[in-house]
């Protein structure tokens, strides 16, 4: 079946330091893939999504091109801050009368220190 | 700004007791949806709901679980007789149309022991 591998946390990085959290995916059609980030308290926000090979999907400064030869939707940050310290789940799900719910990863802890 | 919200934050059980999970979501949307997160493992699709009905389930949602819309704005899980291994967190989702944003709520932590 579909399934979601995330690197391990957590990842601990310093303020203004270069971010990348992997993602690989294994899915027997075309999904759309997303990155959700779940702030201490509060509930999974999508963060961004791309809908096809070679998308880019960005939002606060992240990040990731669906690459479809490589299976993957890497997450990147080029700077950041405290405040991006959170727990980020990567996604994936069928559209346009495919499954309803989306396939998770086990989602990565950062941690950034000032 | 709207918000998915669910009650209560942690539930705690005994064995074998039923648990009801509440959730309100965002008031035109139209599909919602059910997820549980073991402690170190991945998020995992429960169920979904439209039209009063459900949508689509995985596996993991058995005879053990049941869900429902009682009213024009709630939505609620139930498990008839929990067991150790149903101790995880509960997110419910909702989103105005199939395939579309799904917005999370902030979880309910249920610890059955």
């Amino acid at each position: 079946g579909d399934s979601v591998t995330q690197m391990e946390g957590p990842v601990t990085l310093s303020e203004e330091a270069f971010l990348t959290i992997n993602c690989t995916y294994t899915a027997t059609g075309y999904p759309s893939l997303f990155w959700y980030v779940q702030y201490p308290g509060e509930g999974l926000q999508l963060l961004l999504k791309a809908t096809k090979a070679d998308d880019k999907g960005s939002n606060k400064g992240f990040e990731a091109t669906y690459r479809k030869e490589t299976t993957s939707f890497h997450l990147e940050k080029g700077s950041v801050q405290v405040s991006d310290s959170a727990v980020y789940f990567c996604a994936l799900q069928y559209s346009g009368g495919g499954a309803d719910g989306l396939t998770f990863g086990k989602g990565t802890h950062l941690i950034i220190q000032p | 700004e709207p918000e998915v919200t669910q009650t209560p934050s942690h539930q705690v059980t005994q064995m074998g007791q039923e648990v009801i999970l509440r959730c309100v979501p965002i008031s035109n949307h139209l599909y919602f949806y059910w997820y549980r997160q073991i402690l170190g493992q991945k998020v995992e699709f429960l169920v979904s709901f439209y039209n009063n009905e459900i949508s689509e389930k995985s596996e993991i949602f058995d005879d053990q679980f049941s869900v429902e819309r009682p009213d024009g704005s709630n939505f609620t899980l139930k498990i008839r007789s929990t067991k150790l291994e149903d101790s995880a967190m509960y997110f419910c989702a909702s989103s105005v149309g199939r395939s579309l944003e799904q917005f999370f709520g902030p979880g309910t932590r249920l610890t059955v022991l």
